[in-house]
């Protein structure tokens, strides 16, 4: 079966743009979470949603959303981008939203801001 | 705040040896912890997971144990192999329905564990 996928796997932008990053769950998961990975530290959770709706949201500001489309794969836009933007974008997919439930992640979208 | 600490950020053991990875975290309601494996380019690979309710669970060469009395968690590998070289995370999530942190994975900051053979 397979994983989590995202794409894309790299991506260079400038500062100022606006990014797409998509991410499809393991089949038959219906919850998606997005975190942002910064070199040598552990990932941030960004966002959770679970039926198309957002069940959680982490300390990150606005220029950061995203979507869960009806067949529970997900977007994360982030508008304005900034240096500090670069990081590496993991989505990860459990069954069902909520504590206890297990996250597979995929390989993640590394982004570049210059 | 909450936060999930790990006392070592490196660790090198020789092929053959046990492994033991250790990390503390601060919420004491925190239900449920999982480890990660994460090589280099790779996203994070789940490797076991111990609920609140248990104090230790063992896989395939690895072990986790749970001492909720001073909030550590550890991860043992036996015999490691120079495949095991990557970078560990812990992560803790609250399984009690509100507030933000549900659903929400906090990681620690990771233990870089070199394998020599």
């Amino acid at each position: 079966d397979a994983g989590v996928t995202q794409s894309p796997t790299h991506l260079i932008k400038t500062r100022g743009q606006h990014v797409t990053l998509r991410c499809s769950p393991i089949s038959g998961h219906k919850s998606v979470s997005w975190y942002q990975q910064v070199l040598g530290q552990g990932p941030q959770f960004i966002f959770q949603y679970y039926e198309k709706e957002e069940r959680g949201r982490g300390n990150f500001p606005d220029r950061f959303s995203a979507r869960q489309f009806p067949n529970y794969s997900s977007e994360l836009n982030v508008n304005a981008l900034l240096l500090g933007d670069s990081a590496l974008y993991l989505c990860a997919s459990s069954k069902d939203y909520g504590g206890g439930k297990t996250q597979y992640f995929g390989p993640g979208t590394r982004l570049l801001v210059l | 705040g909450e936060s999930v600490g790990l006392h070592l950020p490196t660790l090198s053991v020789q092929e053959g040896d046990n492994s033991i990875i250790n990390c503390a975290y601060s919420n004491s309601a925190s239900d449920y912890f999982i480890w990660y494996k994460q090589e280099s380019g790779k996203g994070p690979q789940f490797i076991i997971d111990i609920r609140s309710n248990m104090d230790k669970r063992q896989g395939q060469r690895v072990t986790v144990l749970l001492n909720k009395t001073v909030k550590h968690l550890s991860l043992q590998i036996a015999a490691t192999q120079p495949g095991d070289s990557a970078v560990y995370f812990c992560a803790e999530m609250g399984v009690n329905a509100g507030g933000t942190s549900y659903g929400k994975l906090t990681f620690g900051q990771g233990t870089i564990l070199t394998v020599h053979p």
